[in-house]
């Protein structure tokens, strides 16, 4: 059974940068894309971008271009999301998903991680 | 961006019910839709893929239909386990997210 296992809860200042993690286990990493999800609180879902391991291929939303990373390490099956320049709305639980089919980003996902929350905040 | 509106925000329902959830896409997605429940401070659940296939282990009262730039989620009989919290996803070209329908207790 697949498990996506994130990092624990993150309180940053405005500015700053905040680095989040998802290993994976029970599954093969490589060749299934992971991608990032936000949720806001009390709102909706907001996917960021995603990853395939293998080719470290990446796509970002166009909101986020620039100002985010992400990056996998095949060797521990986990892969990360940095986020820069932190804002106040940039509060939110966020969550990896794995993608249920491989090679593609641009798919629906049938795994989570539990979300991590950060929280920006003077 | 391919933009996905979905309606209504908020539903209220009672157990027994068949609920309607619309989702609209900005152009054409094909079948790229899913949807996935979601229950207060979870992860959201794959419920449907490809606008109409059912996931695995998901009871049949969910059903998923449309193509094009239309689609619904269609709850029949709805159970106790069921209200929830519903989002609709595109992943023709990256993925957008609708705002979500709650579904709420009549």
């Amino acid at each position: 059974q697949v498990q996506l296992v994130q990092s624990g809860a993150e309180v940053k200042k405005p500015g700053s940068s905040v680095k989040v993690s998802c290993k994976a286990s029970g599954g093969t990493f490589s060749i299934f894309s992971i991608s990032w999800v936000r949720q806001a609180p009390g709102q909706g879902l907001e996917w960021l971008g995603g990853i395939i391991p293998l080719f470290n291929t990446t796509k970002f939303a166009q909101k986020f271009q620039g100002r985010v990373s992400i990056t996998a390490d095949e060797s521990t099956s986990t892969a990360y999301l940095d986020l820069g320049s932190l804002r106040s709305d940039d509060t939110a639980m966020y969550y990896c998903a794995r993608a249920a089919g491989s090679m593609n980003i641009d798919l629906f996902f049938d795994y989570w991680g539990q979300g991590t929350l950060v929280t920006v905040s003077s | 961006d391919i933009q996905m509106t979905q309606s209504p925000s908020t539903l209220s329902a009672s157990v027994g019910d068949t609920v309607t959830i619309t989702c609209r896409a900005t152009q054409t997605v094909g079948s790229w839709v899913a949807w996935y429940q979601q229950k207060p401070g979870r992860a959201p659940k794959l419920l449907i893929q490809t606008a109409s296939t059912l996931q695995s282990g998901v009871p049949s009262r969910f059903s998923g239909s449309g193509s094009g730039t239309q689609f619904t989620l269609t709850i029949s009989s709805l159970q106790p386990d069921d209200f929830a919290t519903y989002y609709c996803q595109q992943y023709k070209a990256d993925s957008t997210f609708g705002q979500g329908t709650k579904v709420e207790l009549k």
